[in-house]
């Protein structure tokens, strides 16, 4: 089945503990995209890549940092999380940034708690 | 900045009825427009695409796209409680910005039964 595969579903940590939130995609898709969701803001892009070694920030970068070193993987990494970084999030992928008619394929999404 | 405007709501309907959301977008050159339906804490799930002006219908949905206008719309016929969601409205930009894709804020609508 075609997807995107976001772990964990739940995460709740401290203040300054670094973690990751693991995203893969079995489409063979070039472009990846993280975005937070937050009450009243709606979708905002964190981190986008065209392809690997590719990546590029979106509006709301501060605080995170990704890779692409291979195709299906592009994890997100919170390496001393705050709570304002609590928030739901959702890793997205396309074909291709340059299909413009392809819609984003999203993963299930990861909610983070920060205390 | 682009940008994609949304009456966050609550759009709050009698269930049967027709649900009527709307769409507005700052750049002219946008190519490709999207609505996603999102339940509470799920992802979103893609409704309907359109990408010429004119109406698109898929069952009970129909997308209106107005370039000119710059506004794109969701009709949804015969509403049912299952429809209660907030609807994402996404364009797709050529070019300019961080990608060129740009999600409104969406719209929370209720269909009462």
């Amino acid at each position: 089945e075609a997807q995107v595969t976001q772990n964990p579903r739940y995460l709740i940590t401290v203040t300054g503990k670094k973690l990751t939130v693991t995203c893969s995609q079995n489409m063979n898709h070039e472009y990846m995209s993280w975005y937070r969701q937050d009450p009243g803001l709606g979708l905002r892009q964190i981190y986008y890549s065209m392809n690997v070694e590719a990546t590029d920030k979106g509006d709301v970068p501060e605080g995170y940092k990704v890779s692409r070193k291979e195709k299906r993987n592009f994890p997100l990494i919170l390496e001393s999380p705050s709570p304002n970084q609590t928030s739901l999030y959702f890793c997205a992928s396309l074909p291709s940034r340059a299909d413009y008619n392809s819609p984003l394929h999203f993963g299930n999404g990861t909610r983070l708690t920060v205390t | 900045q682009k940008e994609v405007e949304q009456n966050s709501g609550p759009l709050s309907v009698p269930e049967g009825a027709i649900a009527s959301l709307n769409c507005t977008y700052s750049d002219r050159v946008s190519q490709s427009f999207f609505w996603y339906r999102q339940y509470s804490g799920k992802s979103p799930e893609l409704i309907m695409s359109i990408y010429s002006n004119g109406d698109k219908e898929d069952g009970r949905f129909t997308a209106q796209l107005n370039k000119a206008s710059q506004y794109v719309s969701l009709l949804i016929r015969d509403s049912q409680p299952s429809d209660s969601a907030t609807y994402l409205c996404a364009v797709n930009n050529q070019g300019g910005g961080a990608d060129g894709l740009t999600f409104g804020k969406g719209t929370h609508l209720i269909i009462q039964p």
